[in-house]
């Protein structure tokens, strides 16, 4: 059973167009990150969201953390080719924990 | 900062050899460092969580006589990979953490088994 579930999948749209990547759990965590990851390299840390309801804005990207800290959003506005990569959730349930992390959702932004 | 670098970037070994992967801390001391193995267009899967000075938790299912992993310091672990199988070619990727502090993540290591 995958303890965080991640959707879409895949996800293929036009420059310009917005997006929402969902990840969700019925477990509730400490805290959540969202990571963006390009082909042969490693994870690269978007954000981190400790707090239910908490939203959290980095340019054209905006995380929202559940109320009950079990889910979580990743909304694009306005998506770019450069934003195309796999988009990966991870939650840790204590704060010392190791992480589990989603399915991930690979994004293809056409130009 | 929060930089986690990892040696080699990429490796091609004969069948029947062992392959050490290095994973450092450049700029912090980690008290855990975590191991991930993840095939094409797929998520992070979780091989081994390693302290410093401890032995290795590894998660169910992966072997570790297999998969060694030492953590000899606050800012070095490795993985060797001992009589390599093709089915061992794989992406390996380590992160990094300051106790409760989120993860950070190496470039990864490509292998490749002939």
């Amino acid at each position: 059973t995958q303890l965080l579930e991640q959707s879409p999948q895949f996800l293929s749209i036009q420059e310009g167009e917005n997006l929402t990547v969902y990840c969700n759990s019925s477990s509730v965590f400490s805290s959540l990150q969202w990571y963006r990851q390009e082909p042969g390299e490693g994870p690269v840390l978007l954000v981190t969201v400790v707090t239910g309801g908490e939203v959290k804005k980095l340019k054209r990207l905006t995380f929202q953390f559940g109320d009950a800290r079990k889910d979580s959003s990743l909304h694009i506005t306005a998506a770019q080719p450069g934003d195309t990569g796999l988009y990966l959730c991870a939650g840790a349930i204590t704060n010392a924990g190791k992480s589990t992390f989603g399915d991930g959702t690979t994004l293809t932004v056409k130009p | 900062g929060a930089v986690v670098s990892q040696h080699p970037s990429w490796v091609i070994c004969k069948s029947g050899t062992s392959v050490k992967i290095e994973c450092r801390s450049l700029d912090f001391q980690a008290t855990t460092m975590f191991w991930y193995r993840q095939f094409p267009k797929q998520s992070l899967m979780l091989m081994a969580t390693s302290n410093e000075g401890s032995k290795a938790t590894y998660e169910q299912g992966v072997e570790k006589d297999k998969f060694l992993i030492n953590h000899a310091s606050l800012t070095l672990s490795t993985l060797t990979v001992t009589s390599a199988h093709p089915e061992d070619s794989s992406f390996y990727i380590c992160s990094a953490k300051v106790y409760s502090e989120t993860q950070y993540f190496g470039p990864g290591t490509r292998l490749l088994v002939l």
